[in-house]
């Protein structure tokens, strides 16, 4: 079974600072997507960076990046520059799957992080 | 572009109740999902689909059902509403493995 751990509940930041949420993940299966999703109050989901495991070089996407390191199975998310529209719940997801197809993909959520940004 | 539609956005459902959830996408994805959030938690994944006809049990199944006739259609049926499916129920898509998914805006049940 897969098993994905968010270690902070909570997060602050100040406005303008950088901020890095953790997670980390165990699987055994033989390849997997990584995705970091926000929910803002509104509870809308929203996609805010993908990373393949297949490629070494970290994704980014604006002001959001992420470090990713497959031998400890580690998958932190990088906010710079943060803004008060980022404070939301912030959730790692991996997608996991096998040539089998036995896992189809399926995304496996950790427990979330709020974060919450100080003006 | 509506992306995917869940129906309703919210339900108050009495103890052994059933009801069904509604869930259309019209990306042509071919992965349907249907995960429940409870407060403060991540989400847990009740029943997939990978095609028409092809449905599977998540993490959390027992209490739900579902079908997919269609590739547009995900339906998630309750039957005998439990208190402890009072929860946020989120639909949603993605086209192949690895592909973005995307959500329904949610329905928050209640169940008294």
């Amino acid at each position: 079974a897969q098993t994905v751990t968010q270690s902070q509940p909570e997060m602050s930041v100040q406005e303008a600072e950088t901020v890095t949420l953790s997670c980390t993940y165990d699987t055994s299966e033989s390849d997997y997507y990584l995705f970091w999703y926000k929910q803002p109050p509104s509870r809308q989901m929203i996609l805010v960076i993908r990373q393949e495991a297949y490629k070494q070089q970290n994704a980014t996407e604006n002001r959001f990046s992420v470090n990713f390191q497959k031998a400890a199975k580690s998958f932190s998310l990088k906010i710079s520059d943060s803004q008060l529209g980022d404070a939301a719940m912030y959730f790692c997801a991996p997608a996991f799957f096998n040539a089998g197809g036995t896992s189809y993909g399926k995304l496996t959520f950790g427990q979330g992080t709020i974060l919450t940004v100080h003006p | 572009n509506a992306g995917v539609t869940q129906t309703p956005k919210f339900r108050i459902l009495k103890i052994g109740q059933s009801m069904t959830l509604q869930c259309t996408q019209d990306m042509n994805h071919n992965y349907m999902y249907w995960y429940r959030q409870d407060p403060g938690m991540g989400l847990k994944l009740i029943y997939y689909s990978v095609g028409a006809g092809i449905t599977d049990k998540g993490e959390v199944p027992n209490g739900y059902n579902v079908s997919r006739s269609t590739t547009e259609d995900f339906p998630l049926r309750l039957e005998l509403a439990a208190p402890s499916q009072t929860s946020v129920y989120f639909c949603a898509s993605s086209y192949g493995v690895g592909g973005k998914a995307f959500f329904g805006q949610g329905t928050r049940l209640t169940v008294v």
